[in-house]
């Protein structure tokens, strides 16, 4: 069964502390993204990787970091330098870059304790 | 900054009617466009892409893009209840490989 899966549902953070959100798919796509979303805002990009061992920034990094070793994976790291944390993260795949059709996870709900 | 605007509703129809969603881009130089549907909670999904001028029809769905007016819409025939979440509008950036997103519009489908 093809798809993106993220974890965890559900993330608390506490003040100071980094945390790593995981995003993986087995549909061997080459692009993978990460976003943000606020309440009543659309989604922001936060880093884009085209292949493995590239990626790009978004509009949003400031205070977030990601690697990408694998093809099939994508974490992200939320630092303490991001001061404002809380959101729903969205992680998404396409086929490459120029195909644009992207494909989500289920999210992980980031909150601040 | 480019920009993708939609009205933020709610859209409420009664069961049965079309629903139309609106969106707005100011990239001139767009080419692909999307319409996303994203239950409370829950990641969005893609239902529709548009890429010419004029419709595209798929089941209940219908894209419409006027690339003069930068103008896309979705219209959404014989609504159900199980129809209403927020509606994502998704514009592909010409000046690299990003989409940008609309803040979406809420619809909300009275049985």
């Amino acid at each position: 069964d093809g798809g993106i899966t993220q974890s965890p549902k559900y993330l608390f953070r506490k003040e100071g502390q980094n945390v790593t959100l995981s995003c993986e798919q087995n549909l061997n796509h080459d692009a993978m993204y990460w976003y943000r979303q606020d309440p009543g805002q659309g989604l922001r990009l936060i880093y884009y990787s085209q292949i493995v061992n590239d990626f790009q920034k978004g509009d949003i990094a400031e205070g977030y970091s990601v690697s990408r070793e694998k093809k099939e994976s994508f974490p992200l790291t939320v630092t303490s330098a991001q001061k404002n944390p809380t959101a729903f993260y969205l992680c998404a795949s396409s086929i490459d870059i120029s195909q644009e059709t992207q494909y989500f996870g289920p999210g992980t709900r980031l909150l601040v304790l | 900054q480019k920009e993708v605007e939609q009205n933020s509703g709610p859209l409420s129809v009664p069961e049965g009617a079309i629903a139309s969603l609106n969106c707005t881009y100011s990239d001139r130089g767009s080419q692909s466009f999307f319409w996303y549907r994203q239950y409370s909670g829950k990641s969005p999904e893609l239902i529709m892409s548009i890429y010419s001028n004029g419709d595209k029809e798929d089941g209940r769905f219908t894209a419409q893009l006027n690339k003069a007016s930068q103008y896309v819409s979705l219209l959404i025939r014989d609504s159900q209840p199980s129809d209403s979440a927020t509606y994502l509008c998704a514009v592909g950036d010409t000046g690299g490989f990003k989409t940008i997103f609309g803040a979406g519009t809420r619809l909300f489908v009275k049985a």
